[in-house]
């Protein structure tokens, strides 16, 4: 079966430090992959979009790679701050037919 | 900066009642979908709009949802009849370009309580 996974264990980490998160997926062969952020009790927020062919992309403190091989993404921000606490969400368009499928998201605490 | 908006924000409704949730995407974008969220769990998609006609749609989506654009402004999500187990946080979005290539736009959501 098709499985978006993402650790469902909250990670914290200390202010300053960089953050890593993790998506993996099975049974796809998604041509782009997106994450976003969530926080409590609103909706999802664009933060960045990756190709098939782009094995990095980066937007300030953020970063993504995508390794199409492994089927993974990992998704950084480094100089991590208090306010970049929330949920972070990586989505793919398995088929390129507008259902977009959402991974179950990893709750980031940056600690003070 | 454009928005996606939602009403109502918050609906409690008895089992077995209808309701419709509303949504205005954002004025330029032409892809639209309905999304929930069960408290805890994690955003699922349910179904795709483009050019007045639904795209895709989830196993969710059965026969009790149905979605309207029918003003060519508001987007509209219709449950005939609610379940204990619709309760969740439904929320809209649009897209410029479609999901291929554009990223979504969320609303804040409209909270849905069935009792």
């Amino acid at each position: 079966s098709q499985k978006i996974e993402q650790n469902s264990e909250a990670l914290n980490i200390q202010e300053g430090k960089t953050a890593t998160l993790t998506c993996n997926y099975t049974n796809y062969s998604p041509a782009y992959l997106q994450w976003y952020r969530q926080d409590p009790g609103r909706g999802p927020v664009f933060l960045l979009l990756i190709r098939e062919n782009e094995k990095e992309k980066r937007k300030e403190r953020l970063k993504v790679t995508f390794d199409t091989t492994l089927k993974q993404s990992l998704f950084h921000i480094t100089a991590s701050q208090p306010a970049d606490s929330a949920t972070y969400l990586c989505a793919l368009d398995p088929s390129g037919t507008y259902k977009y499928i959402f991974g179950t998201g990893t709750r980031l605490k940056v600690l003070a | 900066e454009p928005e996606v908006t939602q009403t109502p924000s918050h609906q409690v409704t008895q089992m077995g009642q209808e309701v419709i949730l509303r949504c205005v995407p954002i004025s330029n974008h032409l892809y639209f979908y309905w999304y929930r969220q069960i408290l805890g769990q994690k955003v699922e998609f349910l179904v795709s709009f483009y050019n007045n006609e639904i795209s895709e749609k989830s196993e969710i989506f059965d026969d009790q949802f149905s979605v309207e654009r029918p003003d060519g402004s508001n987007f509209t999500l219709k449950i005939r009849s609610t379940k204990l187990e619709d309760s969740a946080m439904y929320f809209c979005a649009s897209s410029a370009q479609g999901a291929r290539t554009g990223e979504l736009f969320f609303g804040e959501g409209s909270r849905l309580t069935v009792l």
